[in-house]
């Protein structure tokens, strides 16, 4: 079947520009999830959709990063006014019953 | 606050060798742990979990992992090493509850010699 679909796989943008990644989960997975994975910070969570409740933003480092998952289906995740050190592969997961599936990832480079 | 260590940031092993990749988490109850896998380019694949019950859990690949409360780790073991399992490995665990989110070691990088 079908797993989690990022796109696009990479990503070359200036310094200063807005950034939309996106990411379909798998059909009938209810969570979904943001990482980001760079060099010195290792996995780091961004953000987390249930259902139909509040996201969890905790992870966010910025108020340039934002999501947004609609129909609670496909999530995009905005990353506005890029800087060089949002370069990194932003991760999406998808769950059920607590286990988590990952896309390939989208590799963001900012130049 | 919540840590998972992965204290082998590189291992090098021959192939057809056991392999033995170190993990430890810092949690009061017993969490979800995970075992993944990743291959360069590529995503994480789940390799194998433990949830409750028997403490040495099988996953694909070959791979086991024994879970010890007393000691708070969750070690990822293979009998026998294929030039194909060179990868990146991470430990990771999940509180069991609502929130959700992953925790993750930073990573142990294995290469195979063949």
């Amino acid at each position: 079947g079908a797993g989690v679909s990022q796109s696009p796989s990479n990503k070359v943008t200036e310094k200063g520009k807005d950034v939309e990644l996106r990411c379909d989960p798998i059909s009938g997975h209810t969570a979904l999830y943001w990482y980001r994975q760079s060099l010195g910070q290792g996995l780091e969570f961004l953000i987390y959709f249930q259902g139909n409740s509040a996201p969890d933003k905790s992870g966010l480092p910025s108020d340039r990063f934002s999501a947004e998952r609609t129909g609670g289906s496909v999530s995009t995740l905005t990353i506005q006014r890029t800087q060089q050190e949002d370069s990194a592969v932003y991760l999406c997961a998808s769950s059920l019953q607590n286990i988590q599936y990952f896309g390939a990832g989208t590799r963001l480079s900012v130049l | 606050a919540q840590s998972v260590t992965q204290p082998d940031i590189h291992i090098t092993v021959s192939e057809g060798a056991s392999l033995e990749l170190r993990c430890n988490y810092s949690y009061g109850a017993t969490p979800y742990l995970f075992w993944y896998v990743q291959s360069p380019g590529q995503g994480l694949q789940l390799l194998l979990k433990y949830f409750s019950g028997d403490t040495l859990v099988q996953g694909i690949k070959g791979f086991e992992a024994e879970f010890k409360r007393s000691q708070s780790s969750f070690n990822l073991r293979k009998p026998s090493v294929h030039w194909s399992d060179a990868a990146e490995y991470f430990c990771a665990v999940d509180r069991g509850s609502t929130l959700g989110r992953l925790y993750f070691g930073r990573g142990t990088q294995l290469t195979v010699w063949p």
